[in-house]
This record gives structure tokens, sequence and C-alpha cells, in this order.
């Protein structure tokens, strides 16, 4: 059974921190890497992706991959209240055609 | 205005009743999927669709079906065989790569 896993928390930041959220999945040749942020009673919303190994920054978000370790990462820098959420990792682990597998995500929270 | 629509955006199912969940989209992705979100699970595949008139079974296909007769529609038929349907039912379109993007969702519940 190829997996996704991340701690579901609460992941509880203080305003202006840094945010981690961590996601490990178990098929070494995995080609993709999403995560999605999905506010509650919302569906998710695609806020980066990542092919390569290393970092990809956009905006406060840094999404990390290391493929020899099978895990990805996500840095919310400046934490703001409204980036609480629960937080998706997604991977494309070559089950078929676009086929991706879905974390059960983490929940952050950002206290003001 | 281009996007995914998904309607109703809350549906109440009786016993024993099918029920259909509409999801259209105008941004000319050619992949369509359907998933189902419980709470503190993952999203599961229910069913996708790579091109019109084709379609697979995703991971949990059992008292579903669909159908793919346009390229702007994949609409998820809900039947009396699946025996717990109380769940958010989710959207995504795919391009060429293999990120997909998801409608607002539909909130079905049994009554």
């Amino acid at each position: 059974q190829k997996e996704v896993e991340q701690n579901s928390g609460p992941l509880s930041v203080p305003e202006g921190a840094i945010a981690s959220l961590n996601c490990t999945y178990s098929d070494r040749g995995s080609q993709s890497f999403f995560w999605y942020r999905q506010y509650s009673g919302k569906s998710p919303e695609l806020i980066m992706f990542i092919y390569s190994n290393g970092d990809k920054e956009d905006g406060r978000f840094t999404a990390q991959l290391n493929k020899a370790s099978q895990y990805v990462s996500l840095l919310i820098r400046d934490s703001q209240p409204s980036d609480s959420a629960t937080y998706l990792c997604a991977v494309n682990m070559g089950g078929g055609y676009q086929k991706v597998t879905f974390g059960t995500g983490t929940k952050l929270q950002v206290i003001p | 205005d281009g996007g995914i629509t998904q309607s109703p955006k809350y549906l109440f199912r009786k016993e024993g009743q099918n029920v259909t969940l509409s999801c259209e989209q105008n941004l000319n992705h050619d992949a369509m999927y359907w998933y189902r979100q419980d709470p503190g699970q993952g999203l599961r595949l229910i069913y996708y669709s790579q091109i019109v008139n084709d379609f697979q079974k995703g991971d949990i296909a059992e008292g579903y079906s669909v159908s793919r007769e346009k390229k702007e529609s994949f609409p998820l038929t809900v039947t009396s065989a699946q025996k717990n349907p109380t769940a958010f039912y989710l959207c995504a379109v795919g391009g060429l790569t293999d990120t997909q993007y998801f409608g607002p969702g539909t909130r079905l519940t049994v009554l």
C-alpha cells in the first residue's frame, strides 16, 4: 500500500514565527509533490508543487524535497492567523496517469 | 470567468435513493477526478477520466457511477448501493501535468 503520512497536529505557532510542516511518502520512485491548503469547510487550494530535490520558494512559502530520505516539507515564514488551516501533502507515486495520493493533513494554528 | 463549478453545495439523500452530483469546468483540461473526503481521512479517489467517453475506477468506486460525455462535464451518481455516502465530495481537474485543481465541493448527507 503506497502511503503519504503527515502528523495530524494541531501544530501551534505564534504569529510571525516559522511554521514547519512535514510529510513522508513510501514510494522511492515518486516524481511530483504538492502542498494544498484547506480551510475548514472549504475545498483544497494548491499552494506549492515541487519536482526536484532542494528548495522552491514562493513568497512566504518554501517547499523542501529530499528524495533520498523520502520526505517533503513546507515552511511558512512570518506566519499569520490567516494561515490557520489544514495543509495536505500530495504525492504522485506513479499509480497511473496523474494519480495522486493525499495525506490526511496537518492542522496549523497560528496564535495572534 | 474560468473555473470549476460543483452543484449543489449541499445535498440530502434518503435511504435507497440515487443522487447525482454535478461537476463542470471551462478550463479546457482533459483530466477530471472525483474524490471523497471524510473527517480525519485523506482524500480518496472514486473515479477519474482522462478523455471524453473514457473513465477508470479509483480506489473506492463501489456504489458510485460516472459518465464523461463532454469534456466540460463529469457527473457523479451516488447509488443506493453506497452504504455510507455521507461525506464531502470534491471534483478536480488536471491538465498536461499532474497538478490538480479542486472545485468548491458538495456536502452530501444521508437522512
